[in-house]
Order: structure tokens, then sequence, then C-alpha cells
């Protein structure tokens, strides 16, 4: 593919519901992170996969987030009973490997709106 | 822990004239710092890295050890650079961001 792509683009969902947002890395790439950004807050890292496995789960902000990757390739972030808080556009990146110094690839993000 | 701050929400320069955006970090080993912007409508992307030691638009930044500081550099700024602009650290797996410095390049 030409790079990382998240779907939906924009979803605007009511408090209380659920919602998934969808991340397909680039091929071939088996680093896979979440990052949540909010106005004034900057780049919030949630989530790292390897592969499958995600070593670093720390950054998830609640019980209400989680996140899978299935056959190291497509990630799902889930966020259950969405709150007002959640609203913020949350950007999925790759890396071809795990390293110090690997250029991390974005997606052009998820605006999620909690109303 | 690793920190990484930009004091400055917002820079406005003119045109022609020098720009530094400042970045400082906080980390205990031996760092791998990063530079990234995001264009109006554009995605987040690398603009430099320190161990490249290379200019890319016209950009440097030198990482100074002593004073914790990687900060990014511009000698004559341009309108097209008007961007966020986001300092980030490497300390193991995932990149820890910044809260950005929003440059705005007046004419």
């Amino acid at each position: 593919g030409a790079g990382v792509s998240q779907s939906p683009s924009n979803k605007v969902t009511e408090k209380g519901k659920d919602v998934e947002l969808r991340c397909d890395p680039i091929s071939g790439h088996t680093a896979l992170y979440w990052y949540r950004q909010s106005l004034g807050q900057g780049l919030e890292f949630l989530i790292y996969f390897q592969g499958n496995s995600a070593p670093d789960k720390s950054g998830l902000p609640s019980d209400r987030f989680s996140a899978e990757r299935t056959g190291g390739s497509v990630s799902t972030l889930t966020i259950q009973r969405t709150q007002q808080e959640d609203s913020a556009v949350y950007l999925c990146a790759s890396s071809l490997v795990t390293g110090r110094n690997t250029e991390a690839f974005f997606g052009q993000g998820t605006r999620l709106t909690v109303v | 822990a690793q920190r990484v701050t930009q004091p400055e929400k917002l820079l406005s320069v003119f045109k022609g004239a020098p720009v530094e955006l400042k970045c400082n970090y906080s980390y205990s080993g031996s760092p791998e710092l990063f530079w990234y912007v995001q264009y109006s409508r554009q995605r987040l992307q690398l603009l430099l890295r320190h161990i490249s030691r290379e200019s890319i638009k016209g950009f440097t930044a030198d990482l100074n050890k002593g004073e914790t500081s990687f900060h990014l550099k511009k000698p004559f700024a341009q309108e097209e650079d008007s961007a966020m602009y986001y300092c980030a650290l490497s300390g193991g797996y995932a990149l820890n961001f910044g809260k950005g410095t929003s440059l705005l390049v007046t004419p």
C-alpha cells in the first residue's frame, strides 16, 4: 500500500457507545503504534505492538481502551462506553522494525467526536 | 523517565528571519532524537533525526547533551515552513513526543 491507512477518517458517536478504530500498517512493518492527539496536549502514546503482541500497554488511559493486532498486520483500537474526554484524533504509525532510530510512518488519523 | 519539553506553543516569525524551535529532553540513557512536522491537512512525517546529522529543507538540529537540548534551527524562514513541529525522543521502542510548537511564518 501507499502508506498507513486508518478508518474511519471521522467518527461521531454518542456518549456511552463503543467505537472501533482501524489501522492498516505499511506491508511488512512489524511494529505498530497508537497515539492520541488532543488540542494542546501533543501526542500521547497509547500502545505499541511488535508483531501480534503488545509488550507495553501502559499508555492506555483506562480499562475502557483496548487494542489488538491480528496476523501481524491490521490493528483495531476499541473504546468502550465513550466519554466526551475521549474526543481527539487517534493516530496510528508503523515502522519496519523496532529500533531506536527507526522512522515511524503515520496514518492520517481518525477524528473521534463524542457528543 | 523520558520527557520531551517544547516550551513554545506558538512561534511567529517574518519571512527571511531566523527561526529556532526549542526542545529539551530528560532521559537517563543515550537518547535518539527526532523532529517530526505536520503541515496543514497532511499527516505527521519525519523531518530529521539527530544521528543523521543532516539538513532537511534548510533545517538543522544539534544534540547538546550538556544542556539536554535538541533545538531546531533555520537561518531564513520561508512561508511554506508554517506547520506544527514535534520533537521526539526514542528511548526504546515507541517515540515520546513533546506537545509541539506551531510555527507561523508571515510575509
